[in-house]
């Protein structure tokens, strides 16, 4: 079983609907979890994390975290075609002892926001 | 220049040649990374380096070497490449490794290898 399992799409939905992003993980001792946003031709960068579990949110984007059900998800309200991409779920455990942590990283989910 | 500049972005190469991909970040950063990025595939973890120490080299053959020569620089030397090693090559920095806390990191837009 993958440590983090993510659908890679392709997700095609109308400009302006709500669309729900998700990841499930296997490992307990996750308690940091980030959203990573990549555009085509570019690189990775941080949308939202969250630590433990909750809610948060900023702007168009919620990031919730159900730790019990071992489930994250992202909602981006009222989409626009600029919010187009790859979106990658990332998480990791703390740092206990100085034991190394990896960052582990889903598959993707690609997006299209259909004007 | 700002953020994690990579050079080149595309780079086509034989199976025999030699190659080299750099990184370089301006953010303060303390610690670099390489990744690998394929198609379906999750980022893979190449190497991380902390303050300009290696700290993780995750099982990745030895055609794939390496450098840091200080906190704002990293090269991945590449020979004798075969073509399951075309792939996106990412480079992150990061505050700190390990950290106790996110750990975020800030990616360069990296470099398209392919290899024929």
């Amino acid at each position: 079983q993958k440590e983090v399992e993510q659908d890679p799409g392709p997700l095609s939905v109308p400009e302006g609907a709500i669309v729900s992003l998700n990841c499930t993980y296997s490992n307990s001792a996750f308690q940091y979890f980030m959203w990573y946003r990549q555009y085509s031709r570019k690189g990775p960068e941080l949308l939202m994390y969250t630590y433990s579990s909750g809610n948060k949110e900023d702007g168009r984007f919620t990031a919730q975290v159900d730790k019990s059900s071992k489930y994250i998800s992202l909602f981006i309200r009222d989409s626009q075609p600029s919010d187009s991409a790859t979106y990658l779920c990332a998480m990791r455990s703390p740092n206990y002892g100085g034991a190394t942590n990896k960052l582990i990283f889903g598959t993707g989910t690609l997006l299209a926001v259909q004007p | 220049e700002t953020g994690v500049t990579q050079t080149p972005r595309h780079l086509v190469m034989g199976m025999t040649n030699k190659k080299s991909l750099k990184c370089e970040q301006h953010l303060g950063h303390n610690a670099m990374y390489w990744y690998k990025q394929s198609a379906k595939k999750p980022l893979e973890l190449m190497f991380v380096y902390s303050l300009e120490e290696r700290v993780e080299n995750n099982s990745v053959p030895s055609r794939f070497s390496p450098e840091c020569p200080n906190s704002s620089h990293l090269f991945l030397h590449l020979h004798t490449l075969q073509p399951e090693d075309s792939a996106l090559y990412l480079c992150a920095s990061s505050q700190d490794y390990p950290s106790s806390g996110a750990n975020v990191l800030t990616f360069g837009a990296g470099s398209r290898l392919t290899v024929l």
